[in-house]
């Protein structure tokens, strides 16, 4: 049972463009939401979050949104650059409750 | 800086054979947690230990797999008899609201 989902395995972008990556969650009660990315051989980083209560997030060139009622989110990053080629990873929870990963979506920023 | 230090960073071994990997937060973290990842998935919840009480468990931790967390400080995480299927990245993540994870084991079952 997969309770979030990334549905794009890969995605491919041009440097400076814009990369959206998508995620859909199906357990209503989640309301904390995260993007995380990931090298090779290293463990995930925490890139931005946010709470159930806000819409949209921005931080530097990473801007998260969260539409509860279709119980989406999405990671805009601009400009892309090459060194955001990685995996990214949408994650939830429940506030307390442990995190739940969806499979990540793989983004080849082209120079 | 992650907060966990992990060792070792890669460990190739046998099939049955026994395998531990310890991870060592840099300062007091109260949740320590476990998870799992294999290629093409997330991360995969295992356990987390508040202190030293490993208070949840997932049942992707058969009973080959134990995590103890002796004196509430570094945690240990142990494979007995080791199968193919147990190659993964395991990491160790410390919690505050977010979750902060350590670099990971990449362990290799041949």
């Amino acid at each position: 049972d997969q309770q979030v989902k990334q549905n794009s395995p890969s995605l491919s972008v041009q440097e400076g463009r814009i990369s959206i990556l998508n995620c859909d969650y199906t357990n209503s009660m989640f309301d904390y939401f995260l993007w995380y990315k990931k090298y090779p051989a290293e463990g995930p980083t925490f890139l931005i979050s946010i709470s159930s209560i806000k819409d949209k997030n921005e931080d530097g060139r990473f801007t998260v949104f969260l539409n509860k009622s279709a119980k989406h989110l999405s990671l805009h990053i601009v400009p892309s650059q090459p060194g955001d080629s990685a995996v990214y990873f949408c994650a939830a929870a429940e506030y307390g409750n442990k995190l739940v990963f969806g499979a990540g979506t793989i983004l080849r920023v082209k120079s | 800086d992650t907060g966990v230090s992990q060792d070792p960073r890669h460990k190739i071994t046998k099939r049955g054979q026994n395998v531990t990997f310890r991870c060592d937060p840099i300062s007091e973290h109260n949740r320590l947690y476990w998870y799992r990842q294999t290629l093409g998935q997330g991360p995969e919840f295992l356990t987390y230990f508040q202190n030293e009480a490993q208070l949840e468990k997932s049942r992707l931790l058969s009973d080959r797999f134990s995590a103890e967390r002796p004196k509430g400080s570094f945690s240990t995480l142990e494979i007995q008899r080791t199968e193919q299927g147990d190659s993964a990245m395991y990491l160790c993540a410390w919690r505050n609201e977010k979750l902060f994870f350590g670099s990971g084991t990449q362990l290799s079952v041949l």
